[in-house]
């Protein structure tokens, strides 16, 4: 069984750019969410795709989009890059949109805003 | 709204019993969990407790919850090195409009002294 991968590991870039991060969920999983993880703080809920819709938001600006594939892998788009984005983004699948499934996570995409 | 409160400190020595504690505020979640996090890496899923149990005991790991006061706490037994880390609660909560997205602490750093 494949636990969830993400890619890339490292990413740096700059303000105003744009900025892809890849996500794809364990085996047999339909639901993916996505955490931003700033430093020294815990994970925040971005929003969750549930058979390629999202299924859910935070309390992030619309800049912060996604999309689910329908091989349940998943990428997270972030438009117009501040300086606040830099944080490490966790990808996590779960088998169910539900509060009862647990989550399993990604090992991150650190991402640096210069 | 929902959160999540974890001291952010927490230093024992090898072999003693580590206690991580921490409050929760949504009275509604189904499940609570337990996250480690080693440095530069993404979040392990420890273990998990289901509202309505008091005790989960699982080898090293015994969570006990306290619906009443809203208080969850992990403790690993014969602490070692290998535990050192950063010791996340979360909480399942439906919110944003999704089922199961998590809500997190900050995090507790537990540092094992030799």
């Amino acid at each position: 069984e494949t636990g969830v991968t993400q890619s890339p590991t490292h990413l740096i870039k700059t303000r105003g750019q744009q900025v892809t991060l890849r996500c794809s969920s364990q085996s047999g999983h339909n639901t993916v969410s996505w955490y931003q993880q700033a430093l020294g703080q815990g994970p925040q809920f971005i929003f969750q795709y549930y058979r390629e819709e999202e299924n859910g938001r935070g309390n992030f600006p619309p800049r912060f989009s996604g999309l689910q594939f329908p091989n349940y892998s998943s990428e997270l788009n972030v438009n117009a890059l501040e300086l606040d984005d830099s944080a490490l983004y966790l990808c996590a699948s779960s088998a169910l949109a539900s509060s009862t499934d647990t989550q399993y996570f990604g090992p991150g995409t650190r991402l640096t805003v210069l | 709204g929902e959160d999540v409160e974890q001291s952010l400190f927490l230093s024992v020595r090898e072999g003693d019993s580590s206690v991580i504690n921490c409050t929760y505020t949504d009275s509604s979640s189904t499940y609570l969990y337990w996250y480690k996090q080693e440095p530069g890496a993404g979040l392990q899923l420890l273990t998990y407790i289901f509202s309505n149990m008091d005790m989960k005991q699982d080898q090293r790991l015994t969570v006990l919850l306290n619906k009443k006061d809203k208080h969850l706490s992990l403790r690993i037994a014969d602490t070692q090195t290998g535990d050192s880390a950063i010791y996340f609660c979360a909480e399942s909560a439906n919110y944003g409009g999704s089922q199961g997205n998590l809500i997190f602490g900050k995090g507790t750093k537990l540092s094992v002294k030799p």
